[in-house]
């Protein structure tokens, strides 16, 4: 199984700042690698697919990088809705599999 | 739209059996995977398997491999994920979710979700 590895498992952030999340996989993975934002009581939604593909309908803020096996996901300019938990996955092989989490907290 | 409405919260003595649905519609059903996914409180995201529900074809992650079962009825555009011998640690919320490329194994991203379906255990 491919393991995926985010840091840091939590940040404080202030709303305007830029924020930077960070996901690694156990092997390449090439560019097949999903971010998905999290709400409490929420299901996830999909930010960003094929690593750096911004999903339908979320904010040009939002951006993803890397390929084989360091991902990036950063936020340009934080705002107040953005305040969530975000998880990397990895895309092209079974079992799928899922960072731990990375809860992205107001200061 | 696209929509996926997942069935009400189930409350289950250990070893027992839940079945939870996952209705699609704004789209064709039999043209997109879906894949069920839980999360135990305050946890992380676990994938346990995949449908074609096209084909009724299935693969299930190892872990669950035995105990899950996936089918699906065309006639209603339903997706069900059946899981047995429940215990105490399969307390999670589940989710269903769509593949966003038709018609494909792979890749997997998931562009539409359940609401969630809370499956308790307990004696």
């Amino acid at each position: 199984d491919i393991q995926m590895t985010q840091s840091p498992s939590s940040v404080s952030a202030s709303v305007g700042d830029r924020v930077t999340i960070t996901c690694r996989a156990s092997q390449g993975i090439s560019g097949w690698l999903a971010w998905y934002q999290q709400k409490p009581g929420k299901a996830p939604k999909l930010l960003i697919y094929a690593a750096s593909s911004l999903q339908s309908g979320v904010p040009s803020r939002f951006s993803g990088r890397g390929s084989g096996t360091d991902f990036t996901l950063s936020i340009s300019s934080l705002q107040p809705e953005d305040f969530a938990t975000y998880y990397c996955q990895v895309a092209n092989s079974f079992p799928i599999t899922f960072g731990q989490g990375t809860r992205l907290e107001i200061k | 739209q696209v929509q996926l409405v997942q069935s009400g919260a189930e409350v289950k003595k250990p070893g027992a059996s839940v079945k939870v649905s996952c209705k699609a519609s704004g789209y064709t059903f039999t043209s997109y995977y879906i894949h069920w996914v839980r999360q135990a409180p305050g946890q992380g995201l676990e994938w346990m398997g995949i449908i074609n529900p096209s084909g009724d074809t299935t693969t299930y992650a190892q872990k669950f491999q035995g105990r899950v079962t996936m089918t699906r009825d065309t006639s209603t555009s339903t997706v069900y994920m059946e899981l047995s011998s429940l215990r105490s640690e399969d307390t999670a919320v589940y989710y269903c979710a769509r593949d966003r490329i038709s018609l494909t194994s792979r890749p997997n991203y998931f562009d539409y979700w359940g609401q969630g379906t809370l499956v308790t255990v307990s004696s």
